[in-house]
């Protein structure tokens, strides 16, 4: 079993309104993810980080930003909501020397923005 | 660069019946080939991996060949349950930085088993 947990699992908010998701895991990995993705089920890399202090932009522009203080810690923030947010997010970790590249997820979290 | 092209869905399959869900990629490495599984309102999971050539990876009574001359990993289970519901990514990783993987997605493919 894969330890990454995320919340909230589900959020409803009005626009306008900065939110923070989170995400932690328990493995100790390097590695971390955050994916968007859309109702057709496709998955887009937004952000993506290698360590402490590291942060990338991934595939698809974001309006969201990460940090990385920590670790096991790698929340997702919007300033100011909009309905074009609404969306699955996916946090995901992996090691750093892994020989395989496998991730590990969490659960995601729902966001519906009104 | 790397891409994954999996068969669109959705598909629906009656319990009992054969599954097969292509997998093609392109790589400029030597990747690594997953399948994720995503049940509905959860994460994904790893279903399976192989990591060369001619491996096969199983799990849950799914298989899949990583054959690397038709750059294929398609995913087959001979008998599909209701509780396979759900939908099938497959995914690369190259191993070409050290150190540094990115993992490449299909775009999903959606199984809806009915009794």
């Amino acid at each position: 079993e894969a330890d990454i947990y995320q919340t909230p699992r589900y959020l409803v908010i009005g626009t306008g309104k900065k939110i923070t998701l989170e995400c932690s895991q328990t493995m100790g990995h390097d590695k971390m993810y955050w994916y968007q993705q859309d109702p057709g089920m496709e998955l887009h890399l937004i952000h993506y980080s290698y360590g402490v202090n590291s942060t990338e932009k991934g595939d698809l522009s974001s309006e969201s930003t990460v940090s990385r203080i920590r670790t096991e810690h790698f929340p997702l923030t919007l300033e100011s909501a909009r309905p074009s947010h609404t969306s699955q997010y996916l946090c995901a970790s992996s090691e750093f020397g892994t020989t395989t590249g496998e991730l590990f997820f969490g659960e995601g979290s729902r966001l519906t923005v009104l | 660069g790397d891409s994954v092209t999996q068969m669109e869905g959705p598909v629906t399959l009656s319990e009992e019946a054969f599954l097969t869900i292509n997998c093609t990629y392109t790589a400029t490495g030597y990747p690594s080939l997953f399948w994720y599984v995503q049940y509905p309102g959860e994460g994904l999971q790893l279903l399976l991996k192989a990591t060369k050539a001619d491996d096969k990876g199983s799990n849950k009574g799914f298989e899949a060949t990583y054959r690397k001359e038709t750059t294929s990993f398609h995913l087959e289970k001979g008998s599909v349950q209701v509780s396979d519901s759900a939908v099938y990514f497959c995914a690369l990783s190259d191993r070409s930085g050290a150190g540094s993987y990115q993992l490449t997605f299909g775009k999903g493919t959606k199984l809806s088993v009915i009794p």
